[in-house]
């Protein structure tokens, strides 16, 4: 079975400060692993996903197999990053079809 | 480039009945994805239909079906309503070449269905 599990449901930073936001992961084979954000009266969107190691405004995310996490980061906070995070898992093989979903982190970044 | 429109933005039903809710794909897609969101939840994963058939389901009842139209739109219905049915419907539209990886996914703003 596939499950993503967000432990933290909010997270308040201040601007210009590190953020993390935890991402854990259970699947038995390779999973592909993503991160999607919902800004205020936006639609959810596709920020990042671990095969292309690419670094979108400014955040970055390496899959750790060993610790079946894939946690998301930014060195320095920006108040427009206030937002909705779902870290999302995808399998290999035959089950590619589908995201499993996290329940989300809300993300506020104060002045 | 149209993105995915879906209708109607919002639906008030009573439970017992059906429900029709529908979804343009994004310009270029092949493949339709609809997703259930319950509040405070993340979505999750109804079906997926590729070329008008269904590619992938999720642990949905069969009351939960789907219909891919030969320009890519789509239809979820629901039939004899419950009040947990009550979720932001959404529906994703991507464009599948057959490899193994999950294509990118655009989403639309969703339906949200209320069951009374």
């Amino acid at each position: 079975a596939q499950r993503v599990t967000q432990p933290e449901k909010l997270l308040s930073v201040f601007k210009g400060a590190p953020v993390e936001l935890k991402c854990n992961y259970s699947y038995s084979g390779s999973p592909e692993l993503f991160w999607y954000v919902q800004y205020s009266r936006q639609r959810l969107q596709l920020l990042l996903r671990h095969i292309s190691r690419e670094s979108i405004k400014g955040f970055t995310a390496d899959l750790n197999k060993g610790e079946t996490s894939f946690h998301l980061k930014k060195p320095f906070a920006q108040e427009e990053d206030s937002a909705m995070y779902y870290c999302a898992l995808s399998g290999g093989g035959g089950s590619n079809y589908k995201l499993t979903f996290g329940k989300g982190t809300l993300l506020t970044v104060n002045p | 480039e149209t993105g995915v429109t879906q209708s109607p933005t919002h639906l008030i039903k009573t439970r017992g009945q059906q429900v029709t809710l529908r979804c343009s794909s994004q310009s270029g897609h092949n493949t339709v994805s609809w997703y259930q969101q319950a509040l405070g939840q993340g979505p999750q994963f109804i079906f997926q239909y590729y070329r008008e058939e269904e590619n992938g389901r999720g642990n949905f009842p069969p009351r939960f079906s789907g219909l891919q139209f030969p320009n890519y739109s789509s239809e979820l219905n629901v039939n004899a309503l419950e009040l947990d049915d009550s979720a932001l419907y959404l529906c994703a539209s991507s464009s599948y070449r057959g490899f193994a990886t999950n294509e990118k996914l655009f989403f639309g703003s969703g339906t949200q269905l209320s069951v009374l």
